[in-house]
């Protein structure tokens, strides 16, 4: 097992720019989460997704955007970056209900300028 | 609303010597509490969780954690640090109560450990 993946591990994008961060499991948990790392600030949630076809706002969704087609796959999407948008975003999973540890991937480091 | 606080920004401590990293928190009901690390240029892993039963749960590379219902805290340990155990450490609590099935996690800020050899 891969475990979670991210792509890219890195990236400067421009003010305005729009990018697809990618986030892929290969455990086939039914929970996947984004959530991005500012320093000294802990990890907040940016988005959710509870199934296949089902996501949901966290507590940073502005500015980002979801999907879930599959139940491998769930990429962030960024449209218009802005500065404030600069930080290091982790994608997680969790197998189902009732099991609650997370499993996370190695991280995107984006800065926006 | 549910929270942790990790009132150290810094652990500093010499190999061989015990450690204790600090986590407090605050729920309604009955919490969920987890410990989280994370070494540079990594995603977080998976240390040790409190769902319910023994107060001290054991994890992984010698950990433990000591939950305190009437303190609210659920402080990391380990008898004897290992340069190697260098690294950030994040306390996260999920309320049980929500009637959720989600799974959020709320992280506290992170606790730098550091230890010297």
């Amino acid at each position: 097992n891969a475990g979670v993946t991210q792509t890219p591990k890195f990236r400067i994008l421009k003010i305005g720019q729009s990018m697809t961060l990618q986030c892929t499991q290969d455990m086939n948990h039914n929970y996947m989460y984004w959530y991005r790392q500012d320093p000294g600030m802990g990890l907040k949630l940016i988005y959710y997704s509870v199934g296949a076809g089902i996501t949901d706002k966290g507590e940073v969704p502005n500015g980002y955007n979801v999907s879930r087609s599959t139940t491998e796959d769930f990429p962030l999407r960024l449209e218009l970056a802005a500065p404030s948008q600069t930080s290091v975003y982790f994608c997680a999973s969790r197998p189902r209900a009732g099991e609650y540890e997370q499993y996370f991937g190695p991280g995107t480091r984006l800065t926006v300028t | 609303a549910q929270s942790v606080a990790q009132p150290e920004d810094q652990v500093n401590v010499a190999e061989g010597n015990p450690l204790t990293v600090k986590c407090t928190y605050s729920v309604s009901g009955n919490p969920y509490l987890f410990w989280y690390v994370q070494y540079p240029n990594r995603g977080l892993q998976f240390l040790l969780k409190y769902i319910t039963g023994d107060n001290l749960v054991k994890g992984s590379y010698g950990f433990e954690a000591e939950f305190n219902k009437s303190q609210t805290s659920f402080h990391l340990k380990k008898p004897s640090a290992l340069v190697s155990d260098s690294a950030l450490y994040f306390c996260a609590v999920r309320d049980p109560d929500r009637g959720s099935t989600l799974g959020r996690l709320y992280f506290g800020r992170g606790t730098q450990l550091t230890v010297w050899p």
